[in-house]
């Protein structure tokens, strides 16, 4: 089974600090996503990338950098944590192709900035 | 904008019911629809994925079916039970979309009632 690995489950942060969150992943996927989920708003994207050192910015790229060094690795980059950033953060990954593949989600960061 | 719609957002049934939930979206050029299941504070688990050249995909006591023209798709569980509850969401992949960007709906929430 394809696992996507969440370094950290809870993440408490204060405002102004520089927040790393990392993922990997164990099946060679070419594409990489970071959502925030929050109540009312659903999921949304914030950055993806479809190859090492390819990134895209999502619906709400601001405040966030991404890094994407090797394959298997995506990591969120918070550059001064602010409280409206306080959020459930999903990683995700997918196979390229043509439309059949499913995404596959890690367990996913809580993260509050006090 | 392309937008998926899923009403209502909390369903409550006894169990043994079976039951539908289900899903719009705004636009019928679209590449696929995935079923998402989440439990609280966790990641989302795919469950089935409809290819826009398919109605319909079964696994176990799930069926989702998926009409273009009319904009809709449906989540029938049958012979519910307490281990379904969980919140559902639904996710389209539209034609013109960047490199795979999902387009998720807020979910509905199902309570199975024992």
């Amino acid at each position: 089974d394809v696992k996507v690995t969440q370094s950290s489950r809870y993440l408490v942060k204060r405002t102004g600090e520089k927040v790393f969150l990392e993922c990997v992943q164990d099946m060679d996927h070419e594409n990489m996503f970071w959502y925030r989920q929050d109540p009312g708003l659903g999921l949304r994207l914030i950055y993806f990338s479809y190859d090492v050192k390819m990134k895209e910015k999502g619906d709400i790229p601001e405040g966030y950098s991404v890094s994407r060094e090797k394959k298997e690795r995506f990591s969120l980059i918070l550059e001064s944590a602010s409280t409206n950033q306080t959020s459930m953060y999903l990683c995700a990954s997918s196979s390229p192709g043509t439309g059949n593949e499913k995404l596959f989600f890690g367990s996913g960061t809580q993260l509050s900035v006090l | 904008k392309q937008e998926v719609t899923q009403i209502p957002a909390a369903l409550s049934v006894p169990e043994g019911e079976n039951l539908v939930l289900n899903c719009s979206f705004t636009d019928s050029a679209i590449y696929n629809l995935q079923w998402f299941r989440q439990d609280p504070g966790k990641g989302l688990t795919s469950l089935l994925l409809i290819q826009s050249s398919q109605r319909e995909q079964t696994s176990g006591r799930l069926n989702a079916s998926l009409d273009k023209s009319s904009g809709r798709s449906t989540l029938y569980i049958a012979a519910s039970q307490p281990g379904d509850s969980a919140t559902y969401l639904c996710a389209a992949l539209f034609s013109g979309a960047g490199s795979y960007q999902l387009t998720f709906g807020k979910g509905t929430k199902l309570s199975v009632i024992p």
